[in-house]
């Protein structure tokens, strides 16, 4: 059973255009949702995270929206750059259990 | 040290070999967790410490698969009678404690031939 669904599996954006990344959860008890950025041959990073009493949070260019009713978060980022090409994970963690579940990644390619 | 560190970085053993795993987490954070990530996934959970306790090893796919983390600072991971579906990359995290942010380790590359 996959808990936390991430789409899309990958994404080309063009260097200044905006990166939409998708998550969608079914654990109505997770309360916090955090976003990883991974580099080829290093560990996950913590880029952003958010709570779910609020609906957005943000970052410089990026960007976490989240809609509890429909159990969906998402990230974007604005003004998008090469360098912030990479995988993004979207993870989501209860507050009774430490563990992150993880979506499957999303490979994002931003074009010069 | 600065960041959290693993050994071997890469590992190429032969079905039914015994395997360690090991990590070393960032000094003074009390919570470790160890994940597997299978290419082109997501990491998934194995288990976590709290200093040497080890509250939650719901994650771990098998008997086969034993951590431990006997003074709460570095933590092994070690996997029995490797088998091919073994294969994949092992990442630990460590966090100050439990529901801070957890820094991921580079990640061993396991290989079961």
């Amino acid at each position: 059973q996959q808990q936390v669904k991430q789409s899309p599996q990958s994404l080309i954006v063009q260097k200044g255009g905006i990166s939409i990344i998708n998550c969608a959860y079914e654990n109505t008890a997770f309360d916090y949702f955090p976003w990883y950025q991974q580099f080829p041959g290093k560990g996950p990073a913590l880029l952003i995270a958010i709570r779910p009493d609020v609906s957005e949070k943000k970052e410089g260019r990026f960007t976490i929206s989240f809609n509890k009713s429909a159990k969906q978060f998402s990230l974007h980022i604005m003004d998008s750059q090469p360098g912030d090409s990479a995988t993004y994970f979207c993870a989501a963690q209860g507050s009774s259990n430490y563990k992150l579940t993880f979506g499957k990644g999303t490979l994002l390619t931003v074009n010069p | 040290g600065a960041g959290v560190s693993q050994s071997p970085r890469y590992k190429v053993t032969k079905r039914g070999q015994d395997v360690t795993l090991r990590c070393d987490p960032i000094s003074s954070h009390a919570t470790l967790y160890w994940y597997q990530q299978a290419l082109g996934q997501g990491p998934e959970f194995l288990t976590y410490f709290n200093y040497e306790a080890q509250p939650d090893k719901s994650g771990l796919p098998s008997d086969r698969f034993s951590a431990e983390r006997p003074e709460g600072s570095i933590s092994t991971l070690t996997i029995q009678r490797t088998e091919q579906r073994d294969s994949a990359m092992y990442r630990c995290a460590s966090s100050i404690s439990p529901h801070n942010e957890q820094f991921f380790g580079p990640g061993t590359r396991l290989t079961v031939l």
